[in-house]
């Protein structure tokens, strides 16, 4: 199976502030992954595929970068409907997988 | 509107047994792989299952803790998902979203999720 790890598994920032969280995966996947961001109880909402690709509908201070193993996801000015928990997946190979999360909380 | 909806959950013993269903809107159900993501109380996100479509002949895909207990079906006509759980155990409690693999092999699509809690 490949791992998926994320880092931080939480930060605090402010808003204005520039985020980057980082997904590793534990074997290639060339550029078979997808971002997500989840509130408090609500469903994951899609913001990111095939690496790079922004979602539709997905503001554009959102950005991703990766291929291969290591990926990152860029939020350029934290707003405060950026507040909430952000998940890597990879979609390369059975069984699909998550990283662990990272909470990105208030300062 | 398009949306998938889940409904199905509540409390089983252990052992015990569950269906799952999931139905969609708004969109050619028939076109997608559906799959079944769960997220237990306080903890991330675990894919569970895909059902492929017709045109791949309909196989399932599972993940290793689901296995042998859990089945992912559909039925195009009525443009729904089901999961059949089975010897449900109690770290099977989770909220299981039904969500749409779009084109582009991502999740693009989710439903609310429906909670599944395993107590005696």
């Amino acid at each position: 199976d490949i791992q998926m790890t994320q880092s931080p598994s939480s930060l605090s920032a402010s808003v204005g502030d520039r985020v980057t969280i980082t997904c590793r995966a534990s074997q290639g996947i060339s550029n078979s992954l997808a971002w997500f961001q989840q509130k408090p109880g609500k469903a994951p909402k899609s913001l990111i595929y095939a690496a790079s690709s922004l979602g539709s509908g997905v503001p554009s201070r959102f950005s991703a970068t990766g291929s291969g193993t290591d990926f990152t996801l860029t939020i350029s000015s934290l707003q405060p409907e950026d507040f909430a928990t952000y998940y890597c997946q990879q979609y390369n190979s059975y069984p699909l997988t998550f990283g662990g999360g990272t909470k990105v909380e208030i300062k | 509107e398009v949306q998938l909806v889940e409904s199905g959950g509540g409390l089983v013993q252990p052992g015990g047994s569950l269906r799952l269903s999931c139905a969609a809107s708004g969109f050619t159900f028939s076109d997608h792989y559906m799959d079944w993501v769960r997220q237990a109380p306080g903890k991330g996100l675990e894919w569970v299952g895909r059902s492929t479509n017709k045109a791949n002949s309909f196989p399932a895909f599972y993940a290793a803790s689901v296995k042998g207990r859990f089945t992912v079906s559909r039925d195009d006509s009525k443009n729904s998902l089901y999961l059949q759980m089975n010897s449900l155990e109690i770290e099977d409690t989770a909220v299981y979203y039904c969500a749409r693999t779009s084109g582009d092999w991502y999740f693009d699509l989710w439903g609310r999720g429906t909670l599944v809690t395993v107590s005696s």
